[in-house]
Protein backbone atom coordinates (compact mmCIF):
# COMPACT_ATOMS: atom_id res chain seq x y z
CA UNK A 1 0.00 0.00 0.00
CA UNK A 2 0.59 3.56 -0.26
CA UNK A 3 3.26 4.91 2.39
CA UNK A 4 3.93 8.04 4.37
CA UNK A 5 3.86 11.00 1.62
CA UNK A 6 5.32 14.57 2.15
CA UNK A 7 5.60 16.99 0.09
CA UNK A 8 7.54 19.16 -1.14
CA UNK A 9 10.42 17.03 -1.43
CA UNK A 10 12.78 20.37 -1.50
CA UNK A 11 11.64 23.59 -0.75
CA UNK A 12 14.14 26.59 -1.04
CA UNK A 13 12.84 30.09 0.54
CA UNK A 14 13.96 33.28 1.64
CA UNK A 15 14.71 34.16 5.27
CA UNK A 16 11.48 35.73 6.78
CA UNK A 17 9.18 33.85 4.65
CA UNK A 18 6.57 31.57 5.47
CA UNK A 19 6.41 27.83 4.56
CA UNK A 20 3.92 25.27 5.10
CA UNK A 21 5.12 21.44 4.48
CA UNK A 22 2.80 18.69 4.28
CA UNK A 23 2.15 15.14 5.13
CA UNK A 24 0.00 12.80 3.92
CA UNK A 25 0.40 9.51 6.52
CA UNK A 26 -0.70 6.07 6.27
CA UNK A 27 -4.56 5.80 5.75
CA UNK A 28 -5.78 4.45 9.27
CA UNK A 29 -2.87 5.14 11.21
CA UNK A 30 -4.05 7.56 14.03
CA UNK A 31 -0.82 8.88 15.37
CA UNK A 32 1.23 10.98 13.33
CA UNK A 33 4.70 12.86 14.11
CA UNK A 34 7.17 15.58 13.00
CA UNK A 35 10.91 15.21 13.12
CA UNK A 36 13.15 17.57 12.45
CA UNK A 37 16.93 16.16 10.99
CA UNK A 38 19.51 18.35 11.23
CA UNK A 39 22.93 17.96 9.34
CA UNK A 40 25.30 16.02 11.59
CA UNK A 41 22.39 15.68 14.28
CA UNK A 42 19.76 12.48 14.77
CA UNK A 43 15.98 12.98 15.02
CA UNK A 44 14.37 16.11 17.02
CA UNK A 45 11.21 15.42 17.97
CA UNK A 46 8.86 18.32 17.25
CA UNK A 47 5.40 17.68 17.65
CA UNK A 48 2.51 14.09 17.83
CA UNK A 49 -1.03 14.05 17.10
CA UNK A 50 -2.85 11.23 18.29
CA UNK A 51 -6.60 10.74 17.31
CA UNK A 52 -8.96 13.24 18.64
CA UNK A 53 -6.31 14.23 21.63
CA UNK A 54 -4.88 17.50 21.93
CA UNK A 55 -1.51 17.32 20.07
CA UNK A 56 1.95 16.98 22.35
CA UNK A 57 3.41 20.37 20.86
CA UNK A 58 6.06 19.71 23.79
CA UNK A 59 9.42 19.62 20.88
CA UNK A 60 8.36 23.01 19.03
CA UNK A 61 11.53 25.17 19.32
CA UNK A 62 9.72 28.08 18.92
CA UNK A 63 6.02 30.16 18.62
CA UNK A 64 6.93 30.18 14.68
CA UNK A 65 6.18 26.44 14.27
CA UNK A 66 2.70 25.58 14.18
CA UNK A 67 1.34 22.53 12.70
CA UNK A 68 -2.49 20.85 12.37
CA UNK A 69 -3.70 17.80 11.38
CA UNK A 70 -7.00 17.14 9.87
CA UNK A 71 -10.05 15.65 9.79
CA UNK A 72 -7.09 12.67 11.36
CA UNK A 73 -5.37 12.40 8.90
CA UNK A 74 -3.36 15.20 6.31
CA UNK A 75 -1.54 17.08 8.71
CA UNK A 76 0.46 20.26 7.85
CA UNK A 77 3.49 21.84 9.52
CA UNK A 78 3.96 25.66 9.30
CA UNK A 79 7.13 27.65 10.02
CA UNK A 80 6.59 31.51 9.80
CA UNK A 81 9.49 34.07 8.79
CA UNK A 82 11.64 31.55 8.61
CA UNK A 83 15.37 31.64 9.84
CA UNK A 84 18.43 30.11 8.66
CA UNK A 85 18.55 27.56 11.75
CA UNK A 86 15.76 26.41 10.40
CA UNK A 87 17.32 24.65 7.40
CA UNK A 88 16.84 20.98 7.64
CA UNK A 89 15.35 18.04 7.10
CA UNK A 90 11.48 17.79 8.66
CA UNK A 91 10.49 14.52 8.56
CA UNK A 92 7.03 13.41 9.10
CA UNK A 93 5.89 9.61 10.41
CA UNK A 94 2.51 7.62 11.44
CA UNK A 95 1.99 5.15 13.73
CA UNK A 96 -1.03 2.61 13.57
CA UNK A 97 -1.60 2.53 17.26
CA UNK A 98 -1.59 5.07 20.13
CA UNK A 99 0.70 2.97 22.09
CA UNK A 100 4.63 3.55 22.17
CA UNK A 101 5.07 -0.16 20.87
CA UNK A 102 4.17 0.40 17.74
CA UNK A 103 6.51 1.41 14.74
CA UNK A 104 6.73 4.58 12.95
CA UNK A 105 6.51 4.48 9.44
CA UNK A 106 8.62 7.44 7.83
CA UNK A 107 7.99 9.99 4.70
CA UNK A 108 11.04 10.49 2.75
CA UNK A 109 11.06 14.01 4.25
CA UNK A 110 11.07 17.28 3.35
CA UNK A 111 14.63 19.35 2.92
CA UNK A 112 13.97 22.60 3.80
CA UNK A 113 16.70 25.60 2.86
CA UNK A 114 16.16 28.96 4.06
CA UNK A 115 18.68 31.55 2.16
CA UNK B 1 12.66 11.73 30.74
CA UNK B 2 13.43 9.31 28.26
CA UNK B 3 16.95 9.52 26.40
CA UNK B 4 19.08 7.66 24.31
CA UNK B 5 22.96 7.37 23.82
CA UNK B 6 24.67 6.26 20.30
CA UNK B 7 28.56 5.58 21.66
CA UNK B 8 30.58 6.96 17.85
CA UNK B 9 28.78 8.56 15.55
CA UNK B 10 30.98 6.68 12.84
CA UNK B 11 31.95 3.12 12.51
CA UNK B 12 34.34 2.10 10.02
CA UNK B 13 34.47 -2.27 9.20
CA UNK B 14 36.10 -4.50 6.81
CA UNK B 15 33.09 -6.58 4.17
CA UNK B 16 32.65 -9.68 6.52
CA UNK B 17 33.39 -8.64 10.00
CA UNK B 18 31.44 -8.20 12.72
CA UNK B 19 28.88 -5.02 12.91
CA UNK B 20 28.52 -3.46 17.08
CA UNK B 21 26.84 -0.19 17.19
CA UNK B 22 26.16 0.82 20.61
CA UNK B 23 22.84 2.13 22.21
CA UNK B 24 22.06 2.79 25.65
CA UNK B 25 19.14 3.99 27.28
CA UNK B 26 17.35 5.77 30.23
CA UNK B 27 13.75 5.81 31.19
CA UNK B 28 11.86 5.67 34.13
CA UNK B 29 10.06 2.29 33.22
CA UNK B 30 11.22 -0.60 31.05
CA UNK B 31 11.24 1.11 27.63
CA UNK B 32 10.09 -0.06 24.17
CA UNK B 33 13.13 0.16 21.95
CA UNK B 34 13.66 0.45 18.54
CA UNK B 35 16.45 0.44 15.35
CA UNK B 36 16.08 2.57 12.81
CA UNK B 37 17.84 2.44 9.48
CA UNK B 38 18.14 5.47 6.48
CA UNK B 39 19.95 4.40 3.53
CA UNK B 40 20.96 7.56 1.54
CA UNK B 41 18.77 9.49 -0.28
CA UNK B 42 15.80 7.26 1.78
CA UNK B 43 13.54 7.96 4.49
CA UNK B 44 13.97 5.92 7.90
CA UNK B 45 12.74 2.34 8.19
CA UNK B 46 12.29 -0.13 11.12
CA UNK B 47 15.14 -2.49 11.74
CA UNK B 48 13.73 -4.18 15.10
CA UNK B 49 11.99 -3.60 18.06
CA UNK B 50 12.01 -5.05 21.04
CA UNK B 51 8.77 -4.50 23.43
CA UNK B 52 9.34 -7.36 26.03
CA UNK B 53 9.27 -10.74 24.78
CA UNK B 54 12.40 -12.16 23.75
CA UNK B 55 15.41 -9.94 24.75
CA UNK B 56 17.29 -11.17 21.88
CA UNK B 57 15.80 -9.81 18.89
CA UNK B 58 16.00 -10.65 15.24
CA UNK B 59 15.46 -7.95 12.80
CA UNK B 60 15.72 -7.25 8.42
CA UNK B 61 18.74 -8.17 6.60
CA UNK B 62 20.57 -10.03 8.93
CA UNK B 63 20.57 -7.50 12.35
CA UNK B 64 19.75 -8.91 15.69
CA UNK B 65 19.90 -6.46 19.06
CA UNK B 66 19.90 -7.65 22.48
CA UNK B 67 18.11 -6.16 25.60
CA UNK B 68 19.87 -5.97 28.57
CA UNK B 69 18.25 -4.51 31.64
CA UNK B 70 21.14 -4.75 33.60
CA UNK B 71 23.68 -2.42 31.21
CA UNK B 72 20.61 -0.59 30.00
CA UNK B 73 22.00 -1.19 26.41
CA UNK B 74 20.39 -2.61 23.16
CA UNK B 75 23.45 -2.73 21.32
CA UNK B 76 23.24 -3.80 17.36
CA UNK B 77 25.03 -6.51 15.78
CA UNK B 78 25.55 -8.35 12.40
CA UNK B 79 28.03 -11.23 12.15
CA UNK B 80 29.31 -9.99 8.57
CA UNK B 81 29.02 -6.73 7.16
CA UNK B 82 28.07 -6.41 3.86
CA UNK B 83 28.58 -3.24 1.21
CA UNK B 84 24.99 -2.90 1.53
CA UNK B 85 24.64 -1.84 5.21
CA UNK B 86 26.52 1.22 4.99
CA UNK B 87 23.73 3.45 6.28
CA UNK B 88 22.82 5.32 9.61
CA UNK B 89 21.52 3.74 12.19
CA UNK B 90 19.39 5.23 14.77
CA UNK B 91 18.85 3.83 18.38
CA UNK B 92 14.94 5.08 19.57
CA UNK B 93 13.46 4.54 23.12
CA UNK B 94 9.43 4.82 23.63
CA UNK B 95 7.79 4.99 27.38
CA UNK B 96 5.64 2.17 27.67
CA UNK B 97 3.76 4.18 30.46
CA UNK B 98 0.22 5.51 30.18
CA UNK B 99 1.34 8.86 30.89
CA UNK B 100 4.50 10.57 29.07
CA UNK B 101 5.12 11.32 25.61
CA UNK B 102 4.26 8.77 22.96
CA UNK B 103 6.42 9.72 20.62
CA UNK B 104 9.74 8.59 19.88
CA UNK B 105 13.17 9.71 21.68
CA UNK B 106 15.80 9.07 19.11
CA UNK B 107 19.28 8.73 19.56
CA UNK B 108 21.89 11.27 17.32
CA UNK B 109 22.67 7.98 15.31
CA UNK B 110 25.56 6.31 14.12
CA UNK B 111 26.84 6.59 10.27
CA UNK B 112 28.27 2.53 9.85
CA UNK B 113 30.95 2.73 6.07
CA UNK B 114 31.94 -0.65 5.20
CA UNK B 115 35.25 -0.76 3.60
CA UNK B 116 35.92 -3.41 0.54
Amino acid sequence: GAGVSQSPSNKVTEKGKDVELRCDPISGHTALYWYRQSLGQGLEFLIYFQGNSAPDKSGLPSDRFSAERTGGSVSTLTIQRTQQEDSAVYLCASSLGAGGHSPLHFGNGTRLTVT
Amino acid sequence: AQSVTQLGSHVSVSEGALVLLRCNYSSSVPPYLFWYVQYPNQGLQLLLKYTSAATLVKGINGFEAEFKKSETSFHLTKPSAHMSDAAEYFCAVSDRGDTGRRALTFGSGTRLQVQP
